[in-house]
């Protein structure tokens, strides 16, 4: 079964145009993340939400914000995509935080985002 | 500020062997570290969690050390599969400079087991 599902999986959008990528999961975990991992590198982490409390990278650019309407979901939103933002964005969930005993990530499948 | 590098960047072996990735972090306080695979356009699965108490973990084929004090943590997989070719990550969690906790990734070691 699905525990973290990130609509669409492929998404093409065109220079400037803004696009929102969506998670949803069935953890009920109070934590969602989303990073952004570009071909051959690390995932980058992006920001955060520990339920409602949002929480963002100090690296991450203003044209990327999120919005987490409810547990289940979460939207990255990106303003005013460029050509560098083509990269796969991948959406994962905790229970908890980084810190406690145990705990673990679990990631969706991504959405591979390009743009024109 | 927390680096992790992981060597050798690709590896390929063939069928039957036994093999080791190396994962190195710059910061040694951290919470937990963490072995992911990564399928080729697809999410992380994890493999397996280190508490920075633990000195391995294991789960079945895979054995997943941490030297915390040194910075490095291998991961030990034994009679590789072709099944096992995949990219693996390793993350570590750690209390960032602004007191959030931030789970770190390394660029990953691209495995390649030869039938």
């Amino acid at each position: 079964d699905a525990m973290v599902i990130q609509n669409p999986r492929y998404q093409v959008t065109q220079f400037g145009k803004p696009v929102t990528l969506s998670c949803s999961q069935t953890l009920n975990h109070n934590v969602m993340y989303w990073y952004q991992q570009k071909s051959s590198q690390a995932p980058k982490l992006l920001f955060h939400y520990y339920d409602k409390d949002f929480n963002n990278e100090a690296d991450t650019p203003d044209n990327f914000q999120s919005r987490r309407p409810n547990t289940s979901f979460c939207f990255l939103d990106i303003r005013s995509p460029g050509l560098g933002d083509a990269a796969m964005y991948l959406c994962a969930t905790s229970r908890g935080l980084a810190d406690r005993k145990g705990e673990t990530q679990y990631f969706g499948p991504g959405t591979r985002l390009l743009v024109l | 500020k927390q680096e992790v590098t992981q060597i050798p960047a690709a590896l390929s072996v063939p069928e039957g062997e036994n093999l080791v990735l190396n994962c190195s972090f710059t910061d040694s306080a951290i919470y937990n570290l963490q072995w992911f695979r990564q399928d080729p356009g697809k999410g992380l699965t994890s493999l397996l969690l280190i508490q920075s108490s633990q000195r391995e973990q294991t789960s079945g084929r895979l054995n997943a050390s941490l030297d915390k004090s040194s910075g490095r943590s291998t991961l030990y997989i034994a009679a590789s599969q072709p099944g096992d070719s995949a990219t693996y990550l390793c993350a570590v969690s750690y209390a960032s400079d602004t007191g959030r906790r931030a789970l770190t990734f390394g660029s990953g070691t691209r495995l390649q087991v030869q039938p």
